[in-house]
């Protein structure tokens, strides 16, 4: 049973615009949200998170949206560049588990110019 | 944000072989974790570490062992390897501040054959 579910493999976007990747989430006992993004052949590259008690947070072009009540989570890239390209990993954690992560299958993003 | 190594980057090896897979980190973390992931696949947790001498089983089942004899080294070895280990093994360590982001090395591709 995945408790973490990125239900969109891929996503195309034109250089510019905004990126929206999506994750939803089973567990409710989750409350620390990730999102690595990787290359092929190279390990994840942690990119931003948010605690539960949040419902956003944002760190330069990347902004990452929790909806507790529905059990999902975005993460916004605006404007999308082509080195955006890559596939993104949501995780998910919480204190019961002594902060495990739990992942997603990743979506892969292609940014085009 | 951790500095983390793991060598060697790429491995072909033949079936029966014992590896051992490095991974070291500067930071001085105690806890440490050991992924294997698929392509298309999430990451599974398959061991991870709170500390020197202090090795658990992570969710996935794997024939690999571990060890933590010093804090920022934790290698893995595998005595007899198949070709159903053919995997992408990636280690990580963990900020022990607030909620415990893990942060990633790049990875070993293993390809046994």
């Amino acid at each position: 049973d995945q408790q973490v579910k990125q239900n969109s493999p891929s996503l195309s976007v034109q250089e510019g615009r905004i990126s929206i990747l999506n994750c939803d989430y089973t567990n409710s006992m989750f409350d620390y949200f990730l999102w690595y993004k990787k290359y092929p052949a190279e390990g994840p590259t942690f990119l931003i998170s948010i605690s539960s008690i949040k419902d956003k947070n944002e760190d330069g072009r990347f902004t990452v949206f929790l909806n507790k009540s529905a059990k999902h989570l975005s993460l916004h890239i605006v404007p999308s560049q082509p080195g955006d390209s890559a596939v993104y990993f949501c995780a998910a954690s919480y204190g019961g588990s002594n902060y495990k992560l739990t992942f997603g299958k990743g979506t892969l993003l292609t940014v085009n110019p | 944000e951790a500095d983390i190594y793991q060598t060697p980057r790429y491995l072909v090896i033949g079936t029966g072989k014992k590896i051992t897979l490095e991974c070291s980190q500067t930071m001085g973390h105690d806890k440490m974790y050991w992924y294997q992931q698929d392509p298309g696949m999430e990451l599974h947790l398959i061991h991870y570490s709170y500390g020197v001498n202090s090795t658990e089983k992570g969710d996935l089942s794997s024939e690999s062992t571990v060890s933590r004899i010093r804090t920022e080294h934790f290698p893995l070895t595998l005595e007899s390897a198949r070709p159903s280990h053919t995997s992408q093994y990636l280690c990580a360590s963990s900020d022990p501040s607030g909620q415990e982001t893990q942060y990633f090395g790049p990875g070993t591709r293993l390809l046994v054959l």
